[in-house]
């Protein structure tokens, strides 16, 4: 267990429907990360917030994908009128920002498996 | 980004050592060298990170050659809760993005 957690762990949906996930980080940990990870594939980042500003988004998070972290602390990902395609592993880490000297470990949770009929 | 090639999949026998190396040919000035390892249905954790030459630490070490266009993990004394897929990354220290590469899965048998 990094601390760091999501739920739902597993979610199945039909095309078109809406889902949301959730992550809580580690709660001293000020940079939130998502991933997408398909199968025999390594995770393909998403986006990233440093506090409650979400600093980027990679061009994979197309116009259905909107995440947030309104306080700085949890963060929701949510996917509208989902497709086959979106079928994954969703996973969410976050780290604390340090000096330069220092590592910016990322501590990933378990993900939220998608699966979308 | 400079980008990493490493073998797909590797086999060895518990109580082996394992190496397995990753090349970055396009490695810039600025870029560390990371191994995150990541067991099924949990999401990939910190091994270790090195600049140059020689890192060790409790559970790996990382060999970095002098024109650190390669870099090699090695895993001492294998057992089966090795069995995992070992991701080697590059970038700068301070990248807050890390770029997976397809991993080598390493099957670790009895």
């Amino acid at each position: 267990d990094t601390g760091v957690s999501q739920d739902p762990r597993h979610k199945i949906t039909k095309r078109g429907q809406n889902v949301t996930f959730r992550c809580d980080p580690i709660s001293e940990h000020n940079r939130l990360y998502w991933y997408r990870q398909t199968l025999g594939q390594g995770p393909e980042f998403l986006t990233y917030f440093q506090n409650e500003a979400q600093l980027e988004k990679s061009r994979l998070l197309s116009d259905r994908f909107s995440a947030e972290r309104p306080k700085g602390s949890f963060s929701t990902l949510e996917i509208q009128r989902t497709e086959q395609g979106d079928s994954a592993m969703y996973l969410c880490a976050s780290s604390s920002q340090q000096d330069s000297l220092s590592y910016n470990e990322q501590f990933f949770g378990p993900g939220t498996r998608l699966t979308v009929l | 980004l400079a980008k990493t090639t490493q073998p797909i999949s590797m086999d060895s026998y518990e109580g082996q050592e394992v190496n397995i190396t990753c090349s970055h040919n396009n490695i810039a000035t600025n870029d560390y060298i990371t191994w995150y390892q990541q067991f099924p249905s949990q999401g990939p954790r910190f091994i270790i990170q090195g600049y140059k030459t020689k890192v060790t630490n409790e559970v790996a070490s990382l060999f970095i050659p002098a024109d650190r266009k390669s870099s090699t993990l090695s895993l001492p004394r294998v057992s089966l809760s090795d069995t995992a897929v070992y991701y080697c990354l590059v970038g700068e220290d301070s990248s807050y993005k890390l770029i997976f590469g397809s991993g080598t899965r390493l099957l670790v048998r009895p």
